[in-house]
């Protein structure tokens, strides 16, 4: 079975700061891997989403993530956190069906402005 | 040495009893952090505070209080233990930094 694991349960960074979620899984095969956010009051959006190809993904609102196939891991990265940056993240990954997604534990991730 | 201390490693009390946890860290930091750890469910936040008298509720705060009139000190308090509440207690300090540090926990058994 697939896991996913986000090693940062709570974060707090100042506006500005550098932003790094870890996220690491577990699945042998071809992965498809996801950030998702969730703001104050509304259902989950994609930030960004890895397939194939670059590792270096883009997402939106200036948010990056890099797949390294050889430490599993997806990690969200953003060069300086905003005030409405103030969110959960999520990581996912796409099982082999492209049916179901699984989620790591959530990073709820508080700027102060 | 920096230190996120929390006062009882080992605590036993019973039911309808009022608990206190208590933290206290000395690396000054701004944010603190009440966690709960059950087998199985991970880390799970009841409440964190990020300045002095401010808290906030996390995941699981029903049947929580806290208390944060210092700016080293956050307590925890059970106003009424129940025996679901039987857990380990993670207390954590924080800069803006983000990176996180823990005391070595409380566990609470609820008879």
């Amino acid at each position: 079975a697939q896991s996913v694991s986000q090693h940062n349960h709570h974060v707090i960074l100042s506006e500005a700061a550098s932003l790094e979620l870890g996220c690491n899984y577990s699945y042998g095969g071809t992965v498809n891997l996801f950030w998702y956010v969730q703001y104050p009051g509304q259902h989950l959006q994609l930030l960004l989403k890895y397939f194939s190809g670059d590792p270096l993904v883009k997402g939106i609102k200036g948010f990056e993530a890099e797949f390294i196939k050889s430490k599993f891991s997806f990690n969200l990265r953003k060069p300086s956190v905003q005030w409405s940056d103030t969110a959960e993240y999520f990581c996912a990954v796409l099982n082999n069906a492209g049916n179901m997604l699984t989620f790591g534990g959530g990073t709820r991730l508080m700027v102060k402005p | 040495d920096v230190k996120v201390t929390q006062s009882s490693r080992y605590l036993v009390k019973r039911t309808g009893e009022k608990v206190f946890l208590e933290c206290v860290q000395d690396m000054d930091h701004e944010n603190m952090f009440w966690y709960r750890q059950d087998p199985g469910l991970g880390l799970r936040l009841i409440y964190f505070s990020y300045d002095v008298k401010m808290k906030e509720k996390g995941d699981i705060p029903e049947g929580y209080s806290v208390s944060r009139e210092k700016k080293e000190r956050f307590s925890l308090i059970l106003e009424s233990a129940s025996t679901n509440q039987t857990s380990m207690y993670l207390c954590g300090g924080s800069h803006d930094t983000g990176e996180l540090f823990f005391g070595e926990g409380s566990r609470l058994t609820v008879l």
